[in-house]
């Protein structure tokens, strides 16, 4: 069964940093492309930044460009978004999503999320 | 960046009816757009990929169609859990985005 789990939110403060992680089991991680996509409150669905399955690519959105970034370590299945000068504006529920096989946006599987509040 | 414009923002309808949704680019994204289905409280669930190809284990009821820059997303028959909140992705240039979201819901 496939798995994707979440953790590291929290609150901060603006200007301050923040790691979170996604856990993945039930899958061949290093086979595949991931993404996180984000949610504030009362808001859509933002894409935020992809990594390809070997981690030498990486993409992000306008709105996190040389602030966030997404790496992962394929000896321990596990995905991560180290994000640095934040906003209150980041505040929402941070997804990981699994996609296909490539970088594709064809999310099949998505973690529950993990909440990060940027607020002084 | 691409802008995609979602229509109308919340389409009331009854369960047995017909929903059709619409995505609009700023500019052709080909056939790269995906549909994703949100429910409050569970992750998004991939619907339609390029446009037109359904997800595993999507029910036929739903079908997506398009290309360039107009999509749009139908339910041919709405069920008791369709009601949702759906939105499309494009994939065809950096950075990926998704559209504002269309609710549907029970009228």
């Amino acid at each position: 069964e496939v798995q994707l789990l979440e953790s590291g939110g929290g609150l901060v403060q603006p200007g301050g940093s923040l790691r979170i992680s996604c856990a993945a089991s039930g899958f061949p991680f290093s086979s595949h492309a991931m993404s996180w996509v984000r949610q504030a409150p009362g808001k859509g669905l933002e894409w935020v930044a992809a990594i390809n399955n070997g981690g030498g690519s990486t993409y992000y959105a306008d709105s996190v460009k040389g602030r966030f970034t997404i790496s992962r370590d394929n000896s321990e299945n596990t995905l991560f978004l180290q994000m640095n000068s934040l906003r209150p504006e980041d505040t929402a529920i941070y997804y990981c999503a699994k996609d296909v096989i490539a970088v594709a946006a064809q999310f099949d599987y998505w973690g529950q999320g993990t909440v990060v509040s940027v607020s002084s | 960046e691409i802008v995609l414009t979602q229509s109308p923002a919340t389409l009331s309808l009854s369960p047995g009816e017909r929903a059709t949704l619409s995505c609009r680019a700023s500019q052709s994204v080909r056939i790269f757009l995906a549909w994703y289905q949100h429910k409050p409280g569970q992750a998004p669930r991939l619907l339609i990929y390029d446009a037109s190809s359904r997800a595993t284990g999507i029910p036929a009821r739903f079908s997506g169609g398009g290309s360039g820059t107009d999509f749009t997303l139908s339910i041919s028959s709405l069920e008791p859990e369709d009601f949702a909140i759906y939105y499309c992705l494009q994939r065809s240039e950096w950075p990926w985005t998704f559209g504002q979201g269309t609710k549907v819901e029970i009228k």
